[in-house]
C-alpha cells in the first residue's frame, strides 16, 4: 500500500491563480480531511469528508473547495489564490472518524503564494 | 471538534533529561490521541487513551489520561535527539478531529 499520497510536493503560485491539490489513499479509507499548518498555529482543519459524496467544513474553510466522488480522492481546490494561503498542507485519513481510528498524513504540500 | 490548550509551546532539553508536555480541556472529551512531527515531516500517530485514568507506555514514553477526562500527558524518560520533533494532542469523538498546537521539543547533546 502507498497510504496516502499527496501531489504536488512543492508549488508557487501568483495571487489569483487557482489550483488543485491533489490527495488519494489506497487504504479504502472512509474519512478524508485536509489540514494547513502555519508556524506556531499547529494543524487546523480546513475540510473533512466522512465518506463518498459527503463533504463538510473544518475551522478555516474559506478559500477552499472540496469534493469526493471516489472513497481513494479528495482534491482540495483554491479558487483564487491569496499570499495568506501560503501553507504547509496535510492529507489525512482514517478507516472511521469518531471512533478512535489513527490518522494517517500524507507527506504535505508546501504551497507559496506571491 | 473539541478545542484543548498545549503547554509548553517550546521545550530545550539536554540530551538525558526528562520531558514532559501536557493538553489541558475546558470540557470532558472522549479519548485523546498523541502525534509525532519530525522536522519537515508529517504527523505520526503515537498512541490513544479511552479510559479515565488510563497510562500507556512505549519504551521511553509514558502517556496519562486524567481521571475526569480533561487533560492528558505524555513524558518522555531520558530524551534521546531522536525525540526531536512537535508532540500534538488531538481529543477524538465527532467527526472533526483537531488538534492542539503542538510542544516542539528540541534536543541538545
Amino acid at each position: 500500500n502507498a497510504g496516502v499520497t499527496q501531489t504536488p510536493k512543492f508549488q508557487v503560485l501568483k495571487t489569483g491563480q487557482s489550483m488543485t491539490l491533489q490527495c488519494a489513499q489506497d487504504m479504502n479509507h472512509e474519512y478524508m480531511s485536509w489540514y494547513r499548518q502555519d508556524p506556531g498555529m499547529g494543524l487546523r482543519l480546513i475540510h473533512y469528508s466522512v465518506g463518498a459524496g459527503i463533504t463538510d467544513q473544518g475551522e478555516v474553510p474559506n478559500g477552499y473547495n472540496v469534493s469526493r466522488s471516489t472513497t481513494e480522492d479528495f482534491p482540495l481546490r483554491l479558487l483564487s489564490a491569496a499570499p495568506s494561503q501560503t501553507s504547509v498542507y496535510f492529507c489525512a485519513s482514517s478507516l472511521q472518524q469518531g471512533r478512535g481510528q489513527p490518522q494517517h498524513f500524507g507527506d504535505g504540500t508546501r504551497l507559496s503564494i506571491l | 471538534g473539541q478545542q484543548v490548550m498545549q503547554i509548553p509551546q517550546y521545550q530545550h532539553v539536554q540530551e538525558g533529561e526528562d520531558f514532559t508536555t501536557y493538553c489541558n480541556s475546558s470540557t470532558t472529551l472522549s479519548n485523546i490521541q498523541w502525534y509525532k512531527q519530525r522536522p519537515g515531516g508529517h504527523p505520526v500517530f503515537l498512541i490513544q487513551l479511552v479510559k479515565s485514568g488510563e497510562v500507556k507506555k512505549q519504551k521511553r514514553l509514558t502517556f496519562q489520561f486524567g481521571e475526569a477526562k480533561k487533560n492528558s500527558s505524555l513524558h518522555i524518560t531520558a530524551t534521546q535527539t531522536t525525540d526531536v520533533g512537535t508532540y500534538f494532542c488531538a481529543p477524538g469523538g465527532g467527526n472533526k478531529l483537531t488538534f492542539g498546537t503542538g510542544t516542539q521539543l528540541k534536543v541538545e547533546l
